[in-house]
């Protein structure tokens, strides 16, 4: 049973365009979700996170949304850029002193210069 | 700061051999994670230790697999026997307990012919 889910295994925008990238999630005890990028051959590296208190978090270029009522979470970047080029997972946390982290299958973007 | 260090980079074995992955969390970090990626089921969590001590081995597919974590600054997770369907890679992972942000390794890519 697939928790976090990521519809979209690829997406590919132009330079300059907002990347969104979405996630769905089916458990309603998830409180905390992460965003990850993964270069080929690395290891994932956190990109932004977000508290079920919110409903927006800011940092730079990056944006994610998060909407409890309908359990979804987007990643939006912009303006997008080459180096954006990556695979990205969402993850998400449950309360109760849990450190396991679910992750969604991931989104392969690709930015097209 | 060095990060997460994992052993091999790469491993190539045959069919009923016995593997062993290791491991060097980041110094200071209480949790430690084993993940496996394939390309089906994304990233999967195998077995993460608070304090070495496992907390969560539900996700180790079957008596194959075992995970050891001796110390704060080691960890191993053994195959034996190694299957096809075992070729993957796989992470380990380190955080400081309370603090979702999981630290990725580069990752094992392991290839049971």
């Amino acid at each position: 049973d697939q928790q976090v889910k990521q519809n979209s295994p690829s997406l590919s925008v132009q330079e300059g365009r907002i990347s969104i990238l979405n996630c769905d999630y089916t458990n309603s005890m998830f409180d905390y979700f992460l965003w990850y990028k993964k270069y080929p051959a690395e290891g994932p590296t956190f990109l932004i996170s977000i508290s079920s208190i919110k409903d927006k978090n800011e940092d730079g270029r990056f944006t994610v949304f998060l909407n409890k009522s309908a359990k979804h979470l987007s990643l939006h970047i912009v303006p997008s850029q080459p180096g954006d080029s990556a695979v990205y997972f969402c993850a998400a946390s449950a309360p109760g002193g849990n450190e396991k982290l679910t992750f969604g299958t991931g989104t392969r973007l690709t930015i097209i210069p | 700061d060095a990060g997460v260090i994992q052993s091999p980079r790469h491993e190539v074995t045959e069919m009923g051999q016995e593997v062993t992955l290791r491991c060097k969390p980041i110094s200071g970090h209480n949790s430690l994670f084993w993940y496996r990626q394939t390309m089906m089921r994304g990233l999967e969590l195998l077995i993460y230790f608070n304090n070495n001590v496992p907390i969560d081995d539900s996700g180790m597919p079957e008596d194959r697999f075992s995970a050891k974590m001796p110390n704060a600054s080691f960890s191993t997770l053994k195959i034996q026997p190694s299957e096809p369907r075992d070729s993957a890679v796989y992470f380990c992972a380190s955080m400081v307990r309370g603090i979702y942000e999981q630290y990725f390794g580069p990752g094992t890519r392991l290839t049971v012919t």
